[in-house]
């Protein structure tokens, strides 16, 4: 089974713009989270998403959204890209999101912001 | 969440098992311990997870107190790809997400 694969695996931006990366999951899971992490604040949540619905939020600002398709896969976006958001993004998938159900984490997808 | 403590870091001579602790002192009775490890700049990948039981798999196995206010992960052989950063974490039933601390940066050396 393939794994959870993240597009694009390297970006560069500058402050100002907007970026969206993409999740797709493990075949047959439903959930989908997003994590930020960075040297400074370590990995931290951001959303998670099952039957494309938004479950869970971290606390980021507005400025991080996503979304979820029919089909699972998912989207995040941040717009007005500032320098702090330079970070490694990861997704992970599970079954249902349930405690008992293992997260499994794509590659990431590293942001640079200019 | 139940928060879990863990040495910052440890050394390990390869071949040999390494046990790594983790404290998680006011675990509820349905969170369950979970460990992943993430090589450098990588995605963490998931070891192993557990909720009274010991469990065991290819990769590891989880040693969990009777009280289950501490757990210990054993890698029985380490080997040079060994070399991570691995992270204890207690689940929440109905959480949806993964909190991670800082981990136990472990280094295996030849």
């Amino acid at each position: 089974k393939a794994g959870v694969t993240q597009t694009p695996r390297y970006l560069i931006k500058t402050r100002g713009q907007q970026v969206t990366l993409s999740c797709s999951p493990i075949s047959g899971h439903r959930s989908v989270s997003w994590y930020q992490q960075t040297p400074g604040q370590g990995l931290q949540f951001l959303f998670e998403y099952f039957s494309e619905t938004q479950r869970n939020k971290g606390n980021f600002p507005g400025r991080f959204s996503g979304r979820q398709f029919s089909n699972s896969r998912s989207e995040m976006n941040v717009s007005t890209l500032e320098l702090g958001d330079s970070a490694l993004y990861l997704c992970a998938s599970s079954l249902r999101g349930l405690v008992a159900d293992t997260q499994y984490f794509g590659p990431g997808t590293r942001l640079t912001v200019l | 969440d139940a928060k879990t403590t863990q040495p910052t870091s440890m050394d390990c001579a390869e071949g040999r098992a390494a046990n790594l602790p983790c404290n998680h002192s006011t675990i509820s009775g349905n969170e369950y311990v979970y460990w992943y490890r993430q090589i450098h700049s990588q995605g963490p990948q998931y070891i192993i997870h557990g909720l009274k039981n010991n469990e065991t798999n290819e990769m590891a196995s989880l040693i969990i107190t009777e009280d289950r206010k501490s757990s210990t992960l054993i890698l029985p052989h380490a080997t040079l790809r060994d070399t991570a950063v691995y992270y204890c974490i207690v689940r929440v039933r109905d959480d949806y997400k993964l909190s991670f601390g800082a981990g136990t940066t472990v280094t295996v050396r030849a």
